[in-house]
């Protein structure tokens, strides 16, 4: 079956430390995504990439990387320099510009 | 003004009636526009895309107002398993840029 994966679905970090989500996917879709969502707003691009090993920034990038070394995947690192990390991570693809975006189920990350 | 506003609800409905709501949207350039639903906890899954002309889904119909730059979902025969919220979506500026709105809370009563 075709889908987006992330993984984990719950992480549980320590202030300080950086932590890496990840996100793969086999729809063949050159565009991924990652948002972050928290309580009572929309969802905010973090960062988004078109084609491997092109990436760009989106709305709130500070404090986060990403690479694109693969078609499949997208790995979010997530470092001691964003302020407030505690949040749902949402990874995303499309197909291509402006097209409708197919999620993975998340990963809530909790900084303590 | 946000680029994409919905009302936050909650829209408390009895099972079987019709429920309507509206995005409004300020790019009056945008060109797409979604539907998605998102459960409690889970990730958004889309429900539909809007054309110019409107379109059906089942009990699922949206429409698109560019003069008034609003988008509208109407469902009908409302079922318990409709409830959730409700995310409007416009692509924005950039190519690969969607602008979400935080969300319009539906809660179907039996």
């Amino acid at each position: 079956d075709g889908g987006i994966t992330q993984s984990p679905k719950y992480l549980f970090r320590k202030e300080g430390q950086n932590v890496t989500l990840s996100c793969e996917q086999n729809l063949n879709h050159d565009a991924m995504y990652w948002y972050r969502q928290d309580p009572g707003q929309g969802l905010r691009l973090i960062y988004y990439s078109q084609i491997v090993n092109d990436f760009q920034k989106g709305d709130i990038a500070e404090g986060y990387s990403v690479s694109r070394e693969k078609k499949e995947s997208f790995p979010l690192t997530v470092t001691s320099a964003q302020k407030n990390p505690t949040a749902f991570y949402l990874c995303a693809s499309s197909v291509g510009q402006g097209r409708e975006q197919y999620f993975g189920p998340g990963t809530r990350l909790t900084v303590t | 003004r946000k680029e994409v506003e919905q009302d936050p609800g909650p829209f408390n409905v009895p099972e079987g009636a019709t429920v309507a709501f509206n995005c409004t949207y300020s790019n009056s350039a945008s060109q797409s526009f979604f539907w998605y639903r998102q459960d409690c906890r889970k990730e958004p899954k889309l429900l539909m895309s809007v054309y110019s002309s409107g379109n059906e889904d089942g009990r699922f119909t949206a429409q698109l107002n560019r003069a008034s730059q609003y988008i509208s979902l109407l469902i009908r025969d409302s079922k318990l398993s409709d409830s959730a919220t409700y995310l409007c979506v416009v692509k924005g500026d950039s190519n690969y840029q969607l602008i979400w709105g935080a969300g319009t809370k539906l809660i179907i009563k039996p």
